[in-house]
Parts: C-alpha cells; sequence; structure tokens
C-alpha cells in the first residue's frame, strides 16, 4: 500500500468555482503533513502546512483528520494561476513521502 | 530567503557516462538535504538523505554504488549517477532543510536527466 494515496484527477473546472479533494495516508503515526504545489516540469512548492485544527491561507483551506488518516485542501474561487497539481505530503521522522498529485485544470 | 539550485538543469549524456548534479543552499545553510526522483506522472520518491560531513543514508531498493552521494559542506551536496543507462531517465531533485524545521523543506529547481 503507498504512504501516501491522492485521486490523479484532473479536476476541470471553471474560474471562480470552488474545488475540494482528498489525500490519505497510511502511517498513524505521521507527524506533519502539507500540501505542496508542482507546475508541470518544476520543482514543488510548498502551498500550505495543515494543522489538525485546520487553517486557511486566503483562498485554500486544509484540514486534518487523524482518525481517518486524511487531509485535504480546499479552493475557493478559482483562478487560471491555480492550475497545477497539488501534492500531499506528509512527514514521518523528518522523511517526507509525497502522494502522486491532484491535477487540477480551471479554464476560462 | 531559503533559496536552493541546482545545477545542470537539464542533461543529455550518452549510455555508461556518470553526470554529477550539484545542489546548493544559497542563503542558509543545510544540516540535511534530501535527493528524489521522479517519473512522469509519479510521485517524488526519496533516494537518499545526505547529512554534512557523514555518509548518505540510502532509502530500500536505491543502489548506492549507482548514486554516489557527496555532502562537502553544509552549502553543498552532489550526486553523482554512475555509468548512466536509459532506465535512469528521470527527473532529479534536491531539497534542503533547516536544522529548525527538517520537515519543511526547500527544494531546488530539478535537474532533467536524459540518458541515450
Amino acid at each position: 500500500r503507498k504512504e501516501v494515496e491522492q485521486d490523479p484527477g484532473p479536476f476541470n473546472v471553471p474560474e471562480g468555482a470552488t474545488v475540494a479533494f482528498n489525500c490519505t495516508y497510511s502511517n498513524s503515526a505521521s507527524q506533519s503533513f502539507f500540501w505542496y504545489r508542482q507546475d508541470c516540469r518544476k520543482e514543488p512548492k510548498l502551498l500550505m502546512s495543515v494543522y489538525s485544527s485546520g487553517n486557511e491561507d486566503g483562498r485554500f483551506t486544509a484540514q486534518l483528520n487523524r482518525a481517518s488518516q486524511y487531509i485535504s485542501l480546499l479552493i475557493r474561487d478559482s483562478k487560471l494561476s491555480d492550475s497545477a497539481t497539488y501534492l500531499c505530503v506528509v512527514s514521518n521522522d523528518y522523511k517526507l513521502s509525497f502522494g502522486a498529485g491532484t491535477t487540477v485544470t480551471v479554464r476560462a | 530567503g531559503a533559496v536552493v539550485s541546482q545545477h545542470p538543469s537539464r542533461v543529455i549524456c550518452k549510455s555508461g557516462t556518470s553526470v554529477k548534479i550539484e545542489c546548493r543552499s544559497l542563503d542558509f545553510q543545510a544540516t540535511t538535504m534530501f535527493w528524489y526522483r521522479q517519473f512522469p506522472k509519479k510521485s517524488l520518491m526519496l533516494m537518499a538523505t545526505s547529512n554534512e560531513g557523514s555518509k548518505a543514508t540510502y532509502e530500500q531498493g536505491v543502489e548506492k554504488d549507482k548514486f554516489l552521494i557527496n555532502h562537502a559542506s553544509l552549502t553543498l551536496s552532489t550526486l553523482t549517477v554512475t555509468s548512466a543507462h536509459p532506465e535512469d531517465s528521470s527527473f532529479y531533485i534536491c531539497s534542503a532543510g533547516t536544522s529548525g524545521r527538517v520537515d519543511e523543506q526547500f527544494f531546488g529547481p530539478g535537474t532533467r536527466l536524459t540518458v541515450l
């Protein structure tokens, strides 16, 4: 079983729409959780950390459910520039485990 | 701040040659550097963890004699792909962790290796 699993998508949404997706992780001892964004042929960039209480950064809201071992990301008021692959990342003992990514395409 | 560079960004080589990739932290000291490999439409896979002045720790299934890692200073780590073959063609990405939050890693721009 993969350590981090994500729905690959793609999610095709119009500008202004809300899009949400989850990932699940297998190691219940995982300590830290993140969402990264990766554009085509580029390196991953940290979008936001995910906390148990849930957290928001502008149009992005992340939630963590430790009991069910899943993490979610919600993007409100989608912009064309939000088109990217979103990587769910889980940390255990300072090693990062990456999901394969969820592709989001925002269309005009 | 927290900028990591990689060089070269792209390399094409013949089968059997060795390729060296450099990873540098430009504005901070990286006690730990990580090397990842990413195949198309796949997740980043950690290859090895490199600590300055000590031997790298390789993940299961990664050949240490094939992928030589040297972490000579707090700002430089190198990955050498020895006797490269077409199946080694991939996107290689390094990242650097700071002493404060190693689990928040700063990624280099990646090196795309194509072995003919």
